[in-house]
């Protein structure tokens, strides 16, 4: 149990394109599903906050009108980044929680912006 | 501000023996502990989580917390090449889903 899939796994885009990542809870609701981001040889780096149905809440420093985060339901949470460039490149993992402390993680997805 | 500190590593052990990761954390709130693996180039992954004082087991892990001392820690017995990873530390507060994660140690064990 507790499966949370990812997808893409891996995406290149251009500088200046748009790309959606969809993270999924497979066999439990998620009331809440976290976005991070880590860089090569670095610790997970939290982005935001979401919860089914409200807007995201974002960590200080990240922007939200790039990093748009849409949790529809309560299985299926989005994350598109816009605009994307090269600083933008790298690896985008979701995790979710059923309700209780422990968190879930995604699989992952690798960005990279040419 | 919540920190979670773990001694980057390399930790290397040899294989059969036991592995010992230590975590510290600045925030006397924080509830409930968890403890990730992460094998380079992929997600974290769950291996146990503990609440409450003392010791849990899970096979070959085992947990330890010491809230008075605000100490968490992993002990891996029977280590084996497999278990070469690096292992994240992470803490939640009260009443909050969000973790406060550790950069993470690297464990290395050597056939």
């Amino acid at each position: 149990g507790a499966v949370v899939s990812q997808h893409p796994s891996w995406v290149i885009c251009k500088s200046g394109t748009s790309v959606k990542i969809e993270c999924r809870s497979l066999d439990f609701q998620a009331t809440t599903m976290f976005w991070y981001r880590q860089f090569p040889k670095q610790s997970l780096m939290l982005m935001a906050t979401s919860n089914e149905g409200s807007k995201a809440t974002y960590e200080q420093g990240v922007e939200k009108d790039k990093f748009l985060i849409n949790h529809a339901s309560l299985t299926l949470s989005t994350l598109t980044v816009t605009s994307a460039h090269p600083e933008d490149s790298s690896f985008y993992i979701c995790s979710a929680t059923p309700g209780l402390h422990e968190q879930y993680f995604g699989p992952g997805t690798r960005l990279t912006v040419t | 501000q919540k920190e979670v500190e773990q001694n980057s590593g390399p930790l290397s052990v040899p294989e059969g023996a036991i592995a010992s990761l230590n975590c510290t954390y600045s925030d006397r709130g924080s509830q409930s502990f968890f403890w990730y693996r992460q094998y380079s180039g992929k997600s974290p992954e769950l291996i146990m989580f503990i609440y409450s004082n003392g010791d849990k087991e899970d096979g070959r892990f085992t947990a330890q917390l010491n809230k008075a001392s605000q100490y968490v820690s992993l002990l891996i017995r029977d280590s084996q090449p497999s278990d070469s990873a690096t292992y994240l530390c992470a803490a939640s507060g009260a009443g909050s889903y969000q973790l406060t994660f550790g950069k993470g140690t690297k464990l290395s064990v050597i056939p």
